[in-house]
């Protein structure tokens, strides 16, 4: 079945610091990929996503390539704030383009300190 | 606030015992989603409805779970004779029908802990 392996955590950085979290897919046929973030006491939401290979999905700073021939999308940004701290999961459509069923990978915490 | 709700945000339970968590979506949302996550785990998906009709289950949903939308507003997620394993966070997500890739709200959970 459809499975998404990230990054374990937690990780920790300094303001400013340069991020990447890596994600790994497998997956039957071309499915959209997608980056859930979960700031504190907040429900999970969508921050960005990529519906077919080589898009580039952006938001707030972060971004992620659909890369098909590594199966992966690994989220990046070029400096963080202490505002990023938060939970990220990378995540695929396994109901193939119907958008009703998502797997998810495990989570990873970020810590950003001042 | 108009998004996705879920009550009660903490239920401390019994093994043995039966929970009942409900979530308010969106209004005017027609897609219903329940997933779970357990401790250290990534959300699974359990089953969601489209307006009232429940269209899928996952096979973790076993026989002591069940779900409704009675009329394609808010769900009720029934947990009947509950077990340890069943403690997790159990999410409720809302989306329109014609929603983009992934656009999915989430509520902030109700969080079961079976003693």
């Amino acid at each position: 079945g459809d499975s998404v392996t990230q990054m374990e955590g937690p990780v920790t950085l300094s303001e400013e610091a340069f991020l990447t979290i890596n994600c790994t897919y497998t997956a039957t046929g071309y499915p959209s990929l997608f980056w859930y973030v979960q700031y504190p006491g907040e429900g999970l939401q969508l921050l960005l996503k990529a519906t077919k290979a080589d898009d580039k999905g952006s938001n707030k700073g972060f971004e992620a390539t659909y890369r098909k021939e590594t199966t992966s999308f690994h989220l990046e940004k070029g400096s963080v704030q202490v505002s990023d701290s938060a939970v990220y999961f990378c995540a695929l459509d396994s109901s193939g383009g119907s958008n009703y069923k998502l797997t998810f990978g495990k989570g990873t915490l970020l810590t950003v300190n001042p | 606030d108009t998004g996705v709700s879920q009550d009660p945000r903490h239920k401390i339970t019994k093994r043995g015992q039966n929970v009942t968590f409900r979530c308010d979506p969106i209004s005017e949302h027609n897609r219903l989603y329940w997933y779970r996550q357990t401790l250290g785990q990534g959300p699974e998906f359990l089953t969601y409805f489209q307006n009232e009709a429940q269209l899928e289950k996952s096979r973790l949903l076993s026989d002591r779970f069940s779900a409704e939308r009675p009329k394609g507003s808010f769900s009720t997620l029934e947990i009947q004779r509950t077990e340890q394993g069943d403690s997790a966070m159990y999410l409720c997500a809302s989306s329109f029908l014609t929603g983009g890739p992934g656009e999915l709200f989430f509520g902030e959970g109700s969080r079961l802990t079976v003693l």
